[in-house]
């Protein structure tokens, strides 16, 4: 079975500081990859996707996020945050056997200091 | 390029009663999911339409039940509401082939009191 864990519930930046969000997944064959970012009330947006290749992927508002097969992670960065990151961002796998199901992590919401 | 559109954006029931929700997918998609958001948590998977038949489910009760129209648009029905079905209800579109992306309509807010 899929599973997803994202070890922080919530992250405190400063603004124009750099941002890591953990990703650790379980999951037997190939998975695909995601972050997606809500907002307040909001549904989710897609930040990126890890389907295959290159294994860092760059993605929407300056986020780029890592996979590493050895060690199940695919972690969030953003080098410099601003203060319209402020929001709950949410790991997910899928895969092709799956059928498209994803499965997601609790979540982590980061709130950024000015 | 209209996005997932789901309506209605809000709703309030009382236990017991019944539930419609529904999604219209993005332009070109043929496959709709269903997930639960409840307060502080991620999305659930509920079930997925294609081709208007059921094509996977997640871990819920038969209360829950969808359909899918020839138009590709969505319903998600609840039946005997309780308390604990009040939740975000997200909807996602993909193409059941394609490239595996979901993209989520802004959701309905359900409250059951």
């Amino acid at each position: 079975a899929q599973s997803v864990t994202q070890p922080d519930i919530h992250i405190t930046v400063s603004e124009g500081a750099s941002l890591e969000l953990r990703c650790n997944y379980s999951y037997g064959a190939t998975p695909y990859l995601f972050w997606y970012v809500q907002s307040p009330g909001q549904g989710l947006q897609l930040l990126l996707k890890y389907f295959s290749g290159d294994t860092l992927v760059q993605g929407i508002k300056g986020f780029e996020a890592e996979f590493k097969r050895s060690q199940s992670s695919f972690n969030l960065r953003k080098p410099s945050v601003h203060w319209s990151d402020a929001a709950e961002y949410f790991c997910a796998v899928g895969s092709k056997a799956a059928g498209n199901k994803l499965t997601f992590g609790g979540g982590t919401r980061v709130l950024v200091k000015p | 390029d209209a996005g997932v559109t789901q309506s209605p954006t809000h709703l309030i029931k009382t236990r017991g009663q019944q539930v419609t929700l529904r999604c219209s997918p993005k332009s070109g998609h043929d496959t709709v999911s269903w997930y639960q958001q409840a307060l502080g948590q991620g999305p659930q998977f509920i079930f997925q339409y294609y081709e208007e038949e059921e094509r996977q489910r997640g871990n819920f009760p038969d209360r829950f039940s969808g359909h899918q129209f020839p138009n590709y648009s969505s319903e998600l029905n609840v039946n005997a509401l309780l308390l604990g079905d009040s939740a975000l209800y997200l909807c996602a579109s993909s193409l059941f082939s394609g490239s595996e992306t979901q993209y989520f309509g802004p959701g309905t807010r359900l409250l059951v009191l």
